[in-house]
């Protein structure tokens, strides 16, 4: 088995701020995730990541970056908080098109 | 593009009884996922099928890849099996997934 952590688990960020969300897996996936789940709705594809240094934009990628530094982690960055956006951003992995893995969540809170 | 239509969205079901969830695919899915978002809101995997049926206790899942649907089928609900079940598939070798809103599951005594 492994684990994904993410960091971190709350986050409370100005409006236009820069912010950085972190994820480490340990199970040695080449594949990863990044994913935003908003209240009362499925989760949609930020951007994910097939390998090391690779990056590859989901269906909501505008006003986010992300950086696959390692094989084992994969930051996101929002670019530009913004006010009052609530979100949870969910991170995972996986081998190619096996099954997925998610972390707990970093909770997003803008003011 | 993809879409993943689950249904219904809220579900309630007395203890003992049981039912289903359902998702239809407007695009032919290599693979679906099943997921239960637990109480502190971390995604749970109950199911991950390319093809056939699997079953876990009292939950079965089945995937049908050429009819373009999967079902959930819970039975014997229990009060721990409360909360926001989703499904999610994905077409290509990435494992990208599209997911479903989800269905709210309230158990009831």
């Amino acid at each position: 088995g492994g684990i994904i952590t993410q960091t971190p688990k709350f986050l409370i960020g100005q409006e236009g701020q820069k912010l950085t969300l972190k994820c480490q897996q340990n199970f040695n996936h080449d594949t990863m995730y990044w994913y935003r789940q908003d209240s009362g709705k499925g989760l949609r594809l930020i951007y994910y990541s097939i390998t090391e240094n690779d990056l590859q934009k989901g269906d909501l990628s505008e006003g986010y970056d992300a950086s696959r530094e390692k094989k084992s982690s994969f930051s996101l960055t929002v670019t530009s908080a913004q006010k009052n956006e609530m979100a949870v951003f969910l991170c995972a992995s996986s081998i190619g098109g096996e099954e997925v893995f998610f972390g707990k969540g970093t909770r997003l809170t803008v003011v | 593009g993809d879409q993943v239509e689950q249904s219904p969205s809220a579900l309630s079901l007395h203890e003992g009884t049981g039912s289903a969830l359902r998702c239809n695919f407007t695009t032919t899915m290599r693979a679906v996922q099943w997921f239960r978002k637990n109480s502190r809101g971390s995604l749970i995997n109950l199911f991950y099928l390319a093809s056939g049926t699997k079953e876990n206790g009292r939950l079965k899942s089945a995937f049908d890849s050429k009819e373009r649907y999967s079902t959930l089928h819970i039975r014997d609900a229990q009060l721990e099996d409360s909360g926001t079940y989703f499904c999610a598939a994905g077409r290509g070798l990435s494992g990208k997934l599209t997911f479903g809103e989800g269905t709210q599951v309230t158990v009831i005594s």
